[in-house]
């Protein structure tokens, strides 16, 4: 069993629709992270968060540490936010990531 | 700025040959990680440095060796490249996690075919 967790591993929305990717993990940590890749492989860090909420523009993340899951939230979507979206944790002990596998998002118009 | 670059962006590889990925940041970044990302599975890290001089072990090393000679600088050595390297390789560096939280920042990576 991955040590993170995402959850659905593919979505597909209509331009719009508000959007909501889950991340839960196994182990204790310090931070949580959402990246977002784009279509042509590129890799932004959308947040680091370690507990509450965050939001930027039409991305609003929320963590529950003590629940161990994580929800990324897209308002209003639109077919350029159509990428994968990825969650890492950083692990209490230790320097490293871990990675869950992605959620592929597609926003059609 | 540019950020992070990796040089080269594409290559094919026969089996046996060697290669060195390069990586280099102008953030002034104390860490610096080299991962690897495989269809159906996450990145993973195969060796991060937490300063110049200094190199360390991560989730995948076997088959790589790396350097960080400079501070801005960290290189992905494969001595003998194997069709499962074959993957997508991603540099990435950041500030010293303080508090056990640093955001990470990615180049664009470099495709490597390992024929």
């Amino acid at each position: 069993k991955n040590e993170v967790e995402q959850s659905p591993q593919n979505l597909t929305a209509q331009e719009g629709e508000f959007i909501t990717i889950n991340c839960s993990y196994s182990v204790g940590i310090s931070a949580l992270h959402w990246l977002q890749q784009h279509p042509g492989g590129g890799i932004v860090s959308l947040f680091m968060l370690s507990s509450g909420k965050k939001k930027h523009g039409r991305l609003i993340a929320t963590i529950n540490i003590q629940e161990k899951h994580s929800s990324l939230h897209i308002t209003a979507s639109h077919p350029r936010d159509s990428a994968v979206y990825i969650c890492a944790v950083k692990e209490t002990s230790g320097s490293r990531l871990t990675f869950g596998e992605g959620t592929q998002l597609t926003v059609n118009p | 700025n540019a950020g992070v670059t990796q040089t080269p962006k594409f290559r094919v590889l026969k089996t046996g040959q060697s290669m060195t990925l390069l990586c280099a940041q102008d953030m002034n970044h104390e860490y610096m990680y080299w991962y690897r990302q495989d269809p159906g599975m996450g990145l993973r890290l195969i060796h991060y440095s937490v300063g110049e001089g200094t190199t360390a072990k991560g989730e995948v090393p076997d088959g790589y060796n790396v350097s960080r000679l400079k501070k801005q600088n960290f290189l992905l050595g494969l001595e003998s490249a194997a069709p499962s390297q074959t993957s997508v390789y991603f540099c990435a560096s950041s500030y010293p996690f303080s508090g056990g939280t640093a955001e990470q920042y990615f180049g664009p990576g470099t495709r490597l075919t390992v024929t």
